[in-house]
């Protein structure tokens, strides 16, 4: 069956500074792969997604690369603001559903 | 261009009391989804629906049921709350499915005493 796993949390860090999120996968066949990000009391927002092997999305000055030689799909960020603090999940689909990581709570230090 | 509505936000149940928690999409995607969120677990997926008419079970299906007899309407039906189902709910739609990803609702947290 399909999995993720996410690097845990919680993670802060000060403005300005690099972030990444490790995600590594499990699946079957060929499934496209996404980052959604979830902001304090609100629903999830799709960030970024990639669907084929070496693909890399990119939003918002986040970036990740569709890597399936490593199974993986990091998420990172060259430069975090304040306003970048929210819970971030690693998600997978090869059908009509996604399959979740546990989420990484960041928080971003003025 | 509402894109997914879920109703109520928030809501208290006595265990064993039934409910049913709305959603809605105006995008005219035909799949949509219904996940539970809870700490630690990231979202889990209950039941999920490829059309009208059409639903099938996903990872936590137990206590919870679904039907789908417009393309806008999801609804999810709690048949006799327990604490286990405390949780926050969310609803979420797509047109394309693992291509395009889901648009998701805002959120129902339900909390059973």
């Amino acid at each position: 069956g399909n999995s993720v796993t996410q690097m845990e949390g919680p993670v802060t860090l000060s403005e300005e500074a690099f972030l990444t999120i490790n995600c590594t996968y499990t699946a079957t066949g060929y499934p496209s792969l996404f980052w959604y990000v979830q902001y304090p009391g609100e629903g999830l927002q799709l960030l970024l997604k990639a669907t084929k092997a070496d693909d890399k999305g990119s939003n918002k000055g986040f970036e990740a690369t569709y890597r399936k030689e490593t199974t993986s799909f990091h998420l990172e960020k060259g430069s975090v603001q304040v306003s970048d603090s929210a819970v971030y999940f690693c998600a997978l689909s090869n059908d009509y559903k996604l399959s979740f990581g546990a989420g990484t709570t960041v928080t971003v230090r003025a | 261009n509402a894109g997914v509505t879920q109703t109520p936000k928030f809501q208290v149940l006595k265990t064993g009391q039934s409910m049913t928690l709305q959603c809605a999409q105006d995008m005219n995607h035909e799949y949509m989804s219904w996940y539970r969120q809870d700490p630690g677990m990231g979202l889990r997926l209950i039941h999920y629906s490829v059309g009208a008419g059409i639903t099938d079970q996903g990872e936590v299906p137990n206590g919870y049921n679904v039907s789908r007899s417009t393309t806008e309407d999801f609804p999810l039906r709690l048949l006799s709350a327990a604490p286990s189902q405390t949780s926050v709910y969310f609803c979420a739609s797509s047109i394309g499915g693992f291509l395009d990803g889901y648009t998701f609702g805002s959120g129902t947290r339900l909390t059973v005493v």
